[in-house]
């Protein structure tokens, strides 16, 4: 299947600090990519789309100011973490969408784990 | 916001035995996804389903997509030990550009 990486496979930051992560299609070109964050033993929760060329659109409940994304190529997006806290330590995944193929199907990253002090 | 019922939520079974696992929806679902996700990693997409009623087959793993479009099961055969892990159902309902809803997994053990 497709590839999609990572970048950075885990962070440890001080609070207050901005992180960014990258989220890159390896083998194809992504018009839309996704973002989750996931706790321990929990499932995955969208955060936001990420669109080529055009602003992200955020779920409920997050905050678009806080978590800043950027897809400003067709195999990149990224998410910056603004000023973080030890709340926002998660582990964080993207998926991106091949629209290349004649079926609908979407690939992730290996993740990002993010711990804040 | 869309759910997806999955269950078990765990399962404990030896190695060799059968296995399997279900997703149910009050929504009709366009797409069904199946992916396992191991320990600190993503999730590994194991089958995709367009259809109502495809049943679709990758090696040992068997899913298929519901008739009524609100359910899937994935079933599991002959199981080993690198089975372990957590198998999520994912579901993408129409106009939702393209956006996933993901049950809350089963959690498999194989015992040696």
């Amino acid at each position: 299947g497709a590839v999609v990486s990572q970048h950075p496979s885990w962070v440890i930051c001080k609070s207050g600090t901005s992180v960014k992560i990258e989220c890159r299609s390896l083998d194809f070109q992504a018009t839309t990519m996704f973002w989750y964050r996931q706790f321990p033993k929990q499932s995955l929760m969208l955060m936001a789309t990420s669109n080529e060329g055009s602003k992200a659109t955020y779920e409920q409940g997050v905050e678009k100011d806080k978590f800043l994304i950027n897809h400003a190529s067709l195999t990149l997006s990224t998410l910056t973490v603004t000023s973080a806290h030890p709340e926002d330590s998660s582990f964080y995944i993207c998926s991106a969408r091949d629209p290349g193929l004649a079926k609908e199907t979407q690939y992730f990253g290996p993740g990002t784990r993010l711990l804040v002090l | 916001g869309q759910q997806l019922n999955q269950s078990p939520q765990s399962m404990f079974i030896q190695e060799g035995e059968d296995v399997s696992m279900n997703c149910t929806s009050s929504s009709i679902f366009n797409t069904w996804l199946w992916y396992k996700q191991d320990p600190g990693e993503g999730p590994v997409l194991l089958i995709a389903l367009y259809k109502a009623g495809e049943l679709t087959s990758n090696g040992r793993l068997t899913a298929q997509f519901g008739i009524t479009r609100k359910d899937s099961f994935l079933n599991i055969s002959a199981s080993i030990p690198s089975d372990v892990g957590i198998y999520f159902c994912a579901g993408q309902l129409r106009g939702s550009n393209y956006k996933l809803t993901f049950g809350k997994g089963t959690l498999l053990t194989v015992n040696p």
